[in-house]
């Protein structure tokens, strides 16, 4: 069964560094999205990707984020310089249409210290 | 900004028994509704949808109910299994052009044997 995948599972990082955050989405897919979910909260959308630029993001997807899609099957997030509330994990989605529902990845746990 | 809201945090239901968890949405815009399984260190997955034109929909042990008047959905589980000890996310989106999911905050439900 097709799924979305994540790398790293886990990432442990100081404080300003940068990390990219990969994953590939389901091959016939066209909209992508990032969400994250801070330990015991809800899952909160970042950003949502579709025809190759952003569509909307979230209050949180600040100046520090950005997203790629580089080789038409990855798509990476990529955090400038970590903020310890950044801690959390981030989940990539994907979705063939333009309604129904989404494919989440396994997440990759984001740790600044 | 609590568009979706799961006001039980957690429930605890016995095996064989019906659980029923709840979810409240406040925009109106919102017309198709999913609700999401989630194990921990796992993303979430699809359990079931429905459109703001049914006001039930069910697959095997799993029915959704809305009530489009009240705002309000519902997932039931019947029988339940000690699998389906997780937390569930009522998520819900409307026509706004991306399609993005706004998550309420989960309940953890416990199946206890």
């Amino acid at each position: 069964e097709p799924e979305v995948t994540q790398t790293p599972s886990h990432q442990v990082t100081q404080m300003g560094q940068e990390v990219i955050l990969r994953c590939v989405p389901i091959s016939n897919h066209l909209y992508f999205y990032w969400y994250r979910q801070i330990l015991g909260q809800k899952v909160e959308f970042l950003v949502s990707f579709y025809n190759n630029e952003i569509s909307e993001k979230s209050e949180i997807f600040d100046d520090q984020f950005s997203v790629e899609r580089p080789d038409g099957s990855n798509f990476t997030l990529k955090i400038r310089s970590t903020k310890l509330e950044d801690s959390a994990m981030y989940f990539c989605a994907s979705r063939y249409r333009d309604r129904g529902e989404l494919f989440f990845g396994e997440g990759s746990r984001l740790t600044v210290l | 900004d609590q568009q979706v809201k799961q006001n039980s945090p957690s429930l605890s239901v016995q095996e064989g028994r019906i659980s029923i968890l709840n979810c409240d949405y406040t925009n109106s815009m919102f017309d198709y509704f999913l609700w999401y399984k989630k194990y921990p260190a796992e993303g979430p997955t699809f359990l079931i949808s429905i459109s703001s034109i049914k006001d039930k929909n069910e697959d095997g042990r799993f029915t959704v109910f809305l009530n489009k008047s009240a705002k309000h959905l519902s997932l039931h589980i019947v029988p339940s299994q000690p699998g389906d000890s997780a937390v569930y996310f009522c998520a819900a989106t409307g026509s706004f052009g991306n399609e993005k999911l706004t998550f309420g905050t989960g309940t953890r439900l416990t199946i206890i044997p």
